[in-house]
């Protein structure tokens, strides 16, 4: 069956640390992946996306790689602030058709609480 | 510009009422989509629109849960008979345009749904 895993409920680092977050996942095929963060009762806000065919993606503190044979993303946030603390999702999008269009079809984890100390 | 709107941002309901949540997304996002999310976990995948069609419902947990989208902007999920594993945030989705290589997704804030 299909499974995706964040390895941590949670994370707590020092603050100037840098903070690593892991999604594997099993039998999926995904085109592109997703990390999202989540503040509590909010919804969800996009941070970045990498492509399968992509080994590594950056965005200012930000850095996602992607390796398709271990089937495993690692999203670190370098020189982490107390305001990095957030639940952190990872969304595999696996293309699907309807209707005559693709579309992204956003499967989540069950998320990485990460609490960064002063 | 206004992100996605939800509304109510809190229900409670008794067991067996029929509820409504709305979702009015980010203007001209062509793409909606409906998520609900438990406790410690990520969000479900519930239905994808494209304009006014759910071209995709296969996420839906049973004949009890139904959306609407008639003029391909406002959606509104509909929970009948509703039973008290339904209680979970439901949460909206938008998204510029389908067919694109890639979407990001835009959230909003959720209706808290608490079934009594």
């Amino acid at each position: 069956s299909q499974k995706i895993e964040q390895n941590s409920e949670a994370l707590n680092i020092q603050e100037g640390k840098t903070a690593t977050l892991t999604c594997n996942y099993t039998n999926y095929s995904p085109a592109y992946l997703q990390w999202y963060r989540q503040d509590p009762g909010r919804g969800p806000v996009f941070l970045l996306l990498i492509r399968e065919n992509e080994k590594e993606k950056r965005k200012e503190r930000l850095k996602v790689t992607f390796d398709t044979t271990l089937k495993q993303s690692l999203f670190h946030i370098t020189a982490s602030q107390p305001a990095d603390s957030a639940t952190y999702l990872c969304a595999l999008d696996s293309r699907s058709n309807a209707g005559g269009t693709s579309y992204g079809k956003l499967t989540f984890g069950q998320g990485t609480i990460l609490t960064v100390h002063p | 510009g206004a992100g996605v709107s939800q509304t109510p941002s809190n229900k409670v309901t008794e067991k067996g009422k029929y509820v409504e949540l709305r979702c009015d997304p980010i203007s001209g996002h062509t793409a909606l989509y409906w998520y609900r999310q438990s406790l410690g976990q990520g969000p479900e995948f519930l239905i994808y629109f494209q304009g006014t069609g759910a071209a995709d419902d296969s996420g839906l947990p049973n004949d009890r849960f139904f959306a609407v989208r008639p003029e391909g902007s406002v959606s509104t999920l509909k929970i009948q008979r509703t039973e008290r594993g339904d209680s979970a945030v439901y949460l909206c989705a938008s998204s510029p345009l389908a067919g694109v290589s890639y979407n990001e997704q835009f959230f909003g804030p959720g209706t808290r749904l608490t079934v009594l």
